[in-house]
């Protein structure tokens, strides 16, 4: 199979506190992981591209210096909010391209966090 | 023009019937399709994907691809309750990430 983590599966902190949030591939490694934002009844917008050992790729109008990135391992990404305020009030969504040889290379989600910015 | 465009519904369908989802896009170059089926308040999970034309079948779950009329379908067999969420359509060209559609809500009605 293909499974996806996230920790924390909600959170809900302080204005001007920053939160971390993690993804992990759980039994496949994944070069590239992907964070998302879902407001409600709104679609999935990407925030960002993580490859593993590198800079993220940030989407236009995504902060770089709010929302940081870090894919220190083959199954481990983090998005760390900054300094947040309430209109970051979210469902933080990571995905993990599976890669592996003879594989579908689809991605594959988990199952969210939900940040509410108080 | 947007990468990839779906009705947003609602669809509603009585319990038993086919429904049936369409997603177009607008990259010919686009090698791969997906289709994910995200319930209110829960992160999208992967239905099935596709990459050639023709038909794909999985379960009561039926995708098919017309890269020719650039279209990708999914029709849902003897529909349920259950099956009521949001269904995304996904592109992927090659080595380059997913573009998903906005989705359309779907209401199966018993």
């Amino acid at each position: 199979g293909a499974v996806v983590s996230q920790h924390p599966s909600w959170v809900i902190c302080k204005s001007g506190t920053s939160v971390k949030i993690e993804c992990r591939s759980l039994d496949f490694q994944a070069t590239t992981m992907f964070w998302y934002r879902q407001f409600p009844k709104q679609s999935l917008m990407l925030m960002a591209t993580s490859n593993e050992g590198s800079k993220a790729t940030y989407e236009q109008g995504v902060e770089k210096d709010k929302f940081l990135i870090n894919h220190a391992s083959l199954t481990l990404s983090t998005l760390t909010v900054t300094s947040a305020h309430p209109e970051d009030s979210s469902f933080y969504i990571c995905s993990a391209r599976d890669s592996r040889a003879g594989g579908t290379d689809t991605q594959y989600f988990g199952p969210g966090t939900r940040l509410t910015v108080l | 023009q947007k990468e990839v465009e779906q009705n947003s519904g609602p669809l509603s369908v009585p319990e038993g019937a086919i429904a049936s989802l369409n997603c177009t896009y607008s990259d010919r170059g686009s090698q791969s399709f997906f289709w994910y089926r995200q319930y209110s308040g829960k992160s999208p999970e992967l239905i099935m994907f596709i990459y050639s034309n023709g038909d794909k079948e999985d379960g009561r779950f039926t995708a098919q691809l017309n890269k020719a009329s650039q279209y990708v379908s999914l029709l849902i067999r003897d529909s349920q309750p259950s099956d009521s969420a949001t269904y995304l359509c996904a592109v992927k060209r090659w080595a380059n990430n997913l573009f998903f559609g906005t989705g359309t809500r779907l209401t199966v009605i018993p």
